[in-house]
């Protein structure tokens, strides 16, 4: 079956640099967005597909691909980042959409 | 401003049924395919099921197939979900969530979330 797959989790000081991996086979043909999100929150969307932040999104998040695997990158990371961060993308074999386990970003 | 707003969650027994509303206002509704995605307990997101603007597609995931059925009524800016024989992995925040305008898999507006209890 497809699937996405996240490290668990991950730490980062305080204005240092920290990426966020999201590897699977779907990541050939269909690029990733990114989630964000908080302890009782709804996710929010953070980068789009086309790696184009929405609105209100600071400009430290960015996205990348390469071959089956999608990066987040938070350069300068603050302690408003710290979350769960999700990718999602198209699943190659179904009409439906994968999810990766998460990612939990600590910022020390 | 875009809202989602859904209803319908509850605590139900194993092989129950329950339907899930959620109310769309601020964007033009026929436009936007919807999107249902749950959250089990301390767990991470898993996509559910989809259904185009203009109804002309649903699809499900593996998990939920035969079981659940999505539907909409764009007259009434609305959208269920139809969850049957229930089982208790079913447990789950339940989210409504609006595609955005560049397509999926961008889920752009997001559900409070109806908490869904199968024991």
């Amino acid at each position: 079956s497809s699937e996405l797959t996240q490290d668990p989790a991950v730490s980062v000081a305080l204005g240092q640099t920290v990426r966020i991996t999201c590897q699977g086979d779907s990541l050939r043909r269909f690029h990733a967005s990114w989630y964000q999100q908080k302890p009782g929150q709804a996710p929010i969307l953070v980068i789009d597909d086309r790696n184009n932040r929405p609105s209100g999104i600071p400009d430290r998040m960015f996205g990348s691909n390469s071959g089956s695997t999608a990066s987040l990158t938070i350069t300068g990371a603050q302690a408003e980042d710290e979350a769960d961060y999700y990718c999602n993308s198209r699943d190659i074999n179904s009409n439906g959409l994968l999810f990766g386990g998460g990612t939990r970003v600590t910022v020390l | 401003e875009i809202q989602l707003v859904q209803s319908g969650g509850d605590v139900v027994h194993p092989g129950g049924s329950l339907r899930l509303s959620c109310v769309a206002s601020g964007f033009t509704f026929h436009v936007y395919t919807i999107h249902w995605v749950r959250q089990r307990p301390g767990k991470g997101l898993e996509w559910v099921a989809l259904i185009r603007g203009d109804k002309s597609a649903a699809f499900y995931a593996a998990s939920v197939e035969g079981r659940f059925s999505i539907s909409r009524d764009n007259t009434k800016y609305s959208l269920d979900l139809q969850m049957n024989s229930l089982r208790p992995e079913d447990t789950a925040l339940y989210f409504c969530v609006k595609e955005a305008a560049t397509g999926w898999p961008n889920l752009e507006y997001w559900g409070q979330g109806s908490l869904v209890t199968v024991s």
